[in-house]
């Protein structure tokens, strides 16, 4: 059972350049998450989604975009990337009611 | 906005003593998990408390969550070096079964036990 899958695992970007960060779930959760993890500063949500054609805004949204076009994938875009989104990006997903998070095992992102 | 708290936010010990991590808020949580990352890897779940007063037990990790459902503590008895990571408390709102249900995470406590 692959869990939640992100691809790729490193990527060095330059400045104003764009990329996708792709995020593919096996378990049919409605819930998918996308979190920033910065050192000494714990998981900041960007962006969520409560099922397929569905998104809404988390707490640092700004500098992102997503999509939900199917229940399994939940890709985040970078359009126009900047150093202060360097950071290790997670995935998540989780079931109905009061259930966990499944994270991914992350993404590591450096701008330059 | 809720906030959650957590201290030490790192801890080095010896293999053999104990600890407790504390996790803190002024708002209430209609659950609390708790989870640990190694590094290179995501968080992984490791108990949800819910009611207000509960205590789990896993193994040598002990968990609380507060009577009012605004604190938890995570105690580990006789530390090993494979406890090594970040323990991660997070807080669910009272939507999180909803269409708005989020998780507020705390900084996380860096562990470190040294054989």
């Amino acid at each position: 059972n692959a869990g939640v899958t992100q691809t790729p695992k490193f990527r060095i970007l330059k400045i104003g350049q764009s990329m996708t960060l792709q995020c593919t779930q096996d378990m049919n959760h409605n819930y998918m998450y996308w979190y920033r993890q910065d050192p000494g500063m714990g998981l900041k949500l960007i962006y969520y989604s409560v099922g397929a054609g569905i998104t809404d805004k988390g707490e640092v949204p700004n500098g992102y975009n997503v999509s939900r076009s199917t229940t399994e994938d939940f890709p985040l875009r970078l359009e126009l990337a900047a150093p202060s989104q360097t950071s290790v990006y997670f995935c998540a997903s989780r079931g109905q009611g009061n259930s966990p998070l499944h994270f991914g095992n992350g993404t590591r992102l450096t701008v330059t | 906005t809720q906030l959650l708290e957590q201290s030490p936010q790192f801890l080095s010990i010896q293999e053999g003593e104990n600890l407790t991590v504390y996790c803190n808020s002024s708002s209430v949580f209609s659950s609390l998990q708790w989870y640990r990352q190694e590094p290179g890897e995501g968080p992984v779940l490791l108990v949800t408390v819910v009611t207000g007063g509960e205590v789990k037990k896993l193994k040598r990790l002990t968990f609380q969550f507060g009577d009012a459902r605004k604190d938890s503590s995570l105690h580990i008895t006789a530390a090993q070096p494979g406890d090594t990571g970040l323990y991660l408390c997070a807080g669910a709102n009272v939507n999180y079964g909803g269409s708005q249900g989020n998780l507020i995470f705390g900084k996380g406590t860096k562990l470190s036990v040294k054989p």
